[in-house]
This record gives C-alpha cells, sequence and structure tokens, in this order.
C-alpha cells in the first residue's frame, strides 16, 4: 500500500541554522501539507500546498518557513533560522482530493533544536 | 473558531473488551467532516474512521464506530473486541467541508491493552 514518507527521522540542529525536511507524497496526490506537534502539544497544521502554490497557512507559518516541491515527487519545509521552540515533531500529508480531502500522513521528522 | 476536546488523557481496556473514546468540538458550521486517527508508538498516524456531519447513520469500519451526536457536538470512538495491536494514541480531528483542508486536532487519548 502506498505511504507518505519523510526524512530524516530525526534531525538535530543549532539555533539559528537552516534545516529542510522532506517529505515523499503518495504518487497520485496533488495535495500536501505539513503539520507540527510540539512534544505534548496538539498536532497544528502549518500548511496547505496545491498546484505550486500554498493554497493556506497558519499563523505558525510565519517568514522563516517555506515550501517547495522541487521535483515531480518531493515536498519540502524548509526553516531559513532555527528557534529552540521550533523544536517538535513535523508530519508532512498528501491527498488526492475528492470530496473529503482524506489526508495520510507520513511518520514524521523529530526536530531537535540545541 | 474551531476546537477539538478529548478529556481522556489515557484509556485501558482488557483485550477482547470494548471501549469508547470521547470527544467533542465546537463549531457553527453545518456542515463538516470529523476524523479519528491511530497513531501505534513510533509509526505514523493512520486514518481509522471518518463521518460526514450531514449522515445521520453512524460510520463503521470493522470493530470501530462512531457514535455521532451532531446536536450535542460529541463524536466517541468504540473499539469492540480489543487487541493488543489496538494500543496507540488516538486523535479526533475536524475539518470544515469548504474553503479548507487545514485538520484542527485534539489532544489525543493513549489507549492501552491489557492481555
Amino acid at each position: 500500500e502506498p505511504e507518505v514518507t519523510q526524512t530524516p527521522s530525526h534531525q538535530v540542529t543549532q539555533m539559528g541554522q537552516e534545516v529542510i525536511l522532506r517529505c515523499v507524497p503518495i504518487s497520485n496526490h496533488l495535495y500536501f501539507y505539513w503539520y507540527r506537534q510540539i512534544l505534548g502539544q496538539k498536532v497544528e497544521f502549518l500548511v496547505s500546498f496545491y498546484n505550486n502554490e500554498i493554497s493556506e497557512k497558519s499563523e505558525i507559518f510565519d517568514d522563516q518557513f517555506s515550501v517547495e516541491r522541487p521535483d515531480g515527487s518531493n515536498f519540502t519545509l524548509k526553516i531559513r533560522s532555527t528557534k529552540l521552540e521550533d523544536s517538535a515533531m513535523y508530519f508532512c500529508a498528501s491527498s488526492d482530493g475528492g470530496r473529503v480531502h482524506e489526508q495520510y500522513f507520513g511518520p514524521g521528522t523529530r526536530l531537535t533544536v540545541t | 473558531a474551531q476546537t477539538v476536546t478529548q478529556s481522556q488523557p489515557e484509556m485501558s481496556v482488557q483485550e477482547a473488551e470494548t471501549v469508547t473514546l470521547s470527544c467533542t468540538y465546537d463549531t457553527s458550521e453545518s456542515d463538516y467532516y470529523l476524523f479519528w486517527y491511530k497513531q501505534p508508538p513510533s509509526r505514523q498516524m493512520i486514518l481509522v474512521i471518518r463521518q460526514e456531519a450531514y449522515k445521520q447513520q453512524n460510520a463503521t469500519e470493522n470493530r470501530f464506530s462512531v457514535n455521532f451526536q451532531k446536536a450535542a457536538k460529541s463524536f466517541s470512538l468504540k473499539i469492540s473486541d480489543s487487541q493488543l495491536g489496538d494500543a496507540a494514541m488516538y486523535f479526533c480531528a475536524y475539518r470544515r467541508s469548504i474553503n479548507t483542508d487545514k485538520l484542527i486536532f485534539g489532544t489525543g487519548t493513549r489507549l492501552q491493552v491489557f492481555p
């Protein structure tokens, strides 16, 4: 069964560094999402992406964040200058659209900012 | 703003027994979708079951069923004949039916299954 994959599974970075989190959505899906979960807190929506542009973003998704679909298979989240509070689990999801837009999640990347 | 509340941080059940996980939500919308996701330890979230608000009939998927009470804004998940593999975090999620794909999650309920 097709799955969303994410790399790396765990990333440690120093404050102020740039990180890129990578996702490979399910191949026939057209809608892509990033969510994050700070330890002990709710899963929060960051951004949705369709047709090579952001369709919706949350207030968390400020100028230090960006998303890109650099080729036909990858979907990336870049954090330009990481802060301690960016430490979280980041989940990628994809959907084929349809009436319900069911979202299929990847296993997540744990980002630790030191 | 829409919110989702899961009031049970942890639940436990014996194998083969039935357990119900609670979820309430707040919205002024009349049409929306509700979901239960399962997250096993160190694994990705898997969609367990979904409910479309305009449908009165409660959704069922094998051993998983929901009790959807629209007026009470309640969406509980019942797991029948619990199995050891059901042990996981369970998240309730809400999505408006139009103009957004954003899922709004509850805080989750950790389910333990004892043999």
